[in-house]
């Protein structure tokens, strides 16, 4: 069965700190799909990553194929940041079943 | 704004009934993809369409439907609606038809069953 976990499932850090969500999942996937829903419910396409490191602004997302692992990090995070993270992971070997999304990471940050 | 469009915004309906809901994707989108987030289940895809034609099919009922028309707009028709389908129904919409592919988001309907 395909499976994604994401941890911490809830975190409050201060302003400015280091932030870290893990995505692990359980089969081969061809790519991996980080999502930010903001309080308003709003998805936001954050990256698709299928190996290594992408960044964009203050956030990175990085992906271990081997490990199976994933993890999105937010840099000198700000209030406008909490939201809900979410990954989505698209498995090899496609068909309905091939897109499976995490729970989630429910985001605060205070000022 | 991802560009896409859903509407209506909020829809709250009795059990039983039929609801249809729309989306129109980004401008030269070709796929688009209905997905429902409920408290329970977190975020679950449904269907894909891709150009007019059925591509993926995920855990819809047999209760719902969709389609995509000549100008990509699609709907989702959920029928002998019971509490439990009470939801935030997403579509999505990227260039090409592998899932794949960036998805852009529309900003969603709730619906709510009484």
């Amino acid at each position: 069965k395909n499976e994604v976990e994401q941890s911490p499932q809830n975190l409050t850090a201060q302003e400015g700190e280091f932030i870290t969500i893990n995505c692990s999942y359980s089969v081969g996937i061809s790519a991996l799909h980080w999502l930010q829903q903001h309080p308003g419910g709003g998805i936001v396409s954050l990256f698709m990553l299928s190996s290594g490191k992408k960044k964009h602004g203050r956030l990175i997302a990085t992906i271990n194929i081997q490990e199976k692992h994933s993890s999105l990090h937010i840099t000198a995070s700000h209030p406008r940041d909490s939201a809900v993270y979410i990954c989505a992971a698209f498995h090899s070997g496609g068909g309905a079943d091939g897109l499976t999304f995490g729970k989630g990471t429910h985001l605060i940050i205070q000022p | 704004d991802s560009g896409v469009t859903q509407t209506p915004k909020h829809l709250i309906t009795a059990t039983g009934q039929r609801v249809t809901l729309r989306c129109s994707p980004r401008s030269g989108d070709l796929s688009v993809y209905w997905y429902q987030q409920s408290l329970d289940q977190g975020l679950q895809f449904l269907i894909q369409y891709y150009n007019g034609e059925e591509r993926a099919k995920g855990n819809i009922l047999e209760r719902f439907s969709a389609q995509q028309f000549p100008d990509l707009h699609s709907e989702l028709n959920l029928s002998s609606l019971e509490l439990g389908d009470s939801a935030l129904y997403f579509c999505a919409s990227s260039v090409h038809g592998g899932r794949v592919n960036e998805q852009y988001f529309g900003p969603g309907t709730r619906l709510t069953v009484t």
